[in-house]
């Protein structure tokens, strides 16, 4: 079965600092995508970041990077210099087969970021 | 990235009535839609999942006869909440993807959502 696992529920981070959000995976797919969202009060769902299972590096999106650890089935989600703006729900997901298949994407809880001026 | 649409953003109603939602793929045709459900403070839950001309494939425990999606193009997929009742009450979304043609001949599915309908039944 695939699950994600987002063990933060809330952060809180002062502008201009960095924050790290956890996300750890499960699935038995050798190919698969990793996808981290942003969602804020509006609700509308904002792509972020995308890692393959198969990249060797990992995934940057301008103050956005993606701290991938295959080994341990983690996907942190790196924030550098911290705006007001970010804060929003994040959510992780994943996708398997992306190579192929039309899989829908399985969602973790979220956790909720709040940037402190 | 792409464009989708979802009409009405917010919709309130009167239990017993029946709701549509329409989500539509601006400017690319999605060969897959996919609804989800999101009540305050959760994640998204997918509902269903449709391909155009086809019947939609419900999750378990969602009920089709309540929820009936209906996907008649590349470009619009409807669901419609018929008898909504207060608990039916929750921010829905759309999704649809499309495959995109990556290197040495694989293909790739990227998935765009949609803005969201927030519904309320009294």
């Amino acid at each position: 079965a695939q699950k994600i696992t987002q063990t933060q529920p809330g952060m809180f981070v002062q502008e201009k600092e960095a924050v790290t959000l956890d996300c750890t995976y499960d699935t038995s797919d050798p190919s698969y995508g990793l996808f981290w969202y942003k969602q804020p009060s509006s609700g509308e769902m904002i792509f972020l970041i995308y890692q393959g299972s198969y990249d060797q590096q990992n995934a940057t999106e301008g103050r956005y990077s993606l701290n991938f650890q295959k080994a341990r089935k983690s996907a942190n989600l790196v924030i550098s210099a911290s705006q007001l703006g970010d804060s929003a729900m994040y959510f992780c997901a994943m996708r398997a087969n992306y190579g192929g298949s039309q899989g829908n994407l399985i969602f973790g809880k979220g956790t909720k970021l709040s940037v402190k001026p | 990235g792409a464009v989708v649409s979802q009409h009405p953003s917010r919709v309130i109603c009167k239990s017993g009535t029946s709701v549509k939602i329409e989500c539509r793929s601006l400017d690319f045709q999605a060969t897959t839609m996919f609804w989800y459900r999101q009540f305050p403070k959760q994640s998204l839950m997918l509902m269903a999942t449709s391909n155009e001309g086809s019947k939609a494939t419900y999750e378990q425990g969602v009920e089709k006869d309540k929820f009936l999606i209906n996907h008649a193009s590349l470009t619009l997929s409807t669901l419609t909440v018929t008898s909504a009742h207060p608990e039916d009450s929750s921010f829905y979304i759309c999704s649809g993807t499309y495959l995109r043609p990556g290197l040495a001949g694989k293909f790739y599915n990227e998935q765009f959502f949609g803005p969201g309908t927030r519904l309320t039944v009294l």
